[in-house]
């Protein structure tokens, strides 16, 4: 069974600070995604990572993917308060399971002034 | 526009009265998945179609059905809700595997009383 462990699950920030929101997964997987939700709304699909050693930025936000340690990183640079929402990561399965979705419990991400 | 689309967005319904929850996408996708979110448990997957006539259980299938008789509609089907099902859903569509993001649409609240 794959499991996915985000942390941390709650983060407060000031803005202008760096952090990363880790992803870890127990099995092997080449799919792993990361996406948005503001609160009360939808999910909203930010990186796409397909491979071992992908990297994918769009503006303050990094994405990484290391298959072999089973880990994926989301890097804030310089917060703002725009990026306060939850982030999750969900990897996919292969083989027999591919197209089969697990999810991490999300980070709550807060950004201060 | 390119869209996923879910009906009804709110509902409640009666335990054992059957509903169906419809999920239309116009960007040609072939894969398609339900989740359901629950506080402090999550996204959970219900469901998932790899293309049309195809479709596999997620993490959650119990109570639940689906069909894909066509490309652009994957049905929620609850043939006999029970309050357990009170969630919010969320229906899903992409190209498929690859490296392609997913489209969600914009989530049904259920409340079965």
């Amino acid at each position: 069974e794959l499991k996915v462990e985000q942390n941390p699950l709650f983060l407060s920030m000031q803005e202008g600070k760096n952090y990363t929101i880790y992803c870890n997964y127990s099995t092997t997987s080449d799919r792993l995604y990361w996406y948005r939700q503001d609160p009360g709304k939808s999910l909203e699909s930010l990186f796409v990572l397909l491979s071992n050693g992908a990297v994918k930025q769009e503006g303050r936000l990094m994405a990484s993917l290391d298959t072999k340690a089973r880990l994926s990183t989301l890097h804030i640079t310089a917060a703002v308060h725009d990026l306060s929402a939850t982030y999750f990561c969900a990897v996919e399965g292969d083989n027999t399971n591919a197209g089969k979705s697990t999810f991490g419990d999300g980070t709550t991400l807060t950004v201060k002034p | 526009e390119a869209q996923v689309t879910q009906n009804p967005r709110y509902l409640i319904t009666v335990t054992g009265k059957k509903l169906t929850v419809t999920c239309s996408q116009n960007m040609n996708h072939e894969y398609m998945s339900w989740y359901r979110q629950d506080p402090g448990l999550g996204l959970r997957q219900i469901y998932y179609s790899m293309n049309v006539e195809v479709t596999d259980k997620g993490d959650v299938p119990e109570g639940y059905k689906v069909s894909r008789k066509e490309k652009r509609n994957f049905p929620l089907i609850l043939e006999s809700p029970s309050p357990n099902q009170t969630s919010l859903y969320f229906c899903a569509s992409s190209f498929g595997r690859g490296n392609t993001e997913a489209f969600f649409g914009q989530g049904t609240r259920l409340t079965v009383v």
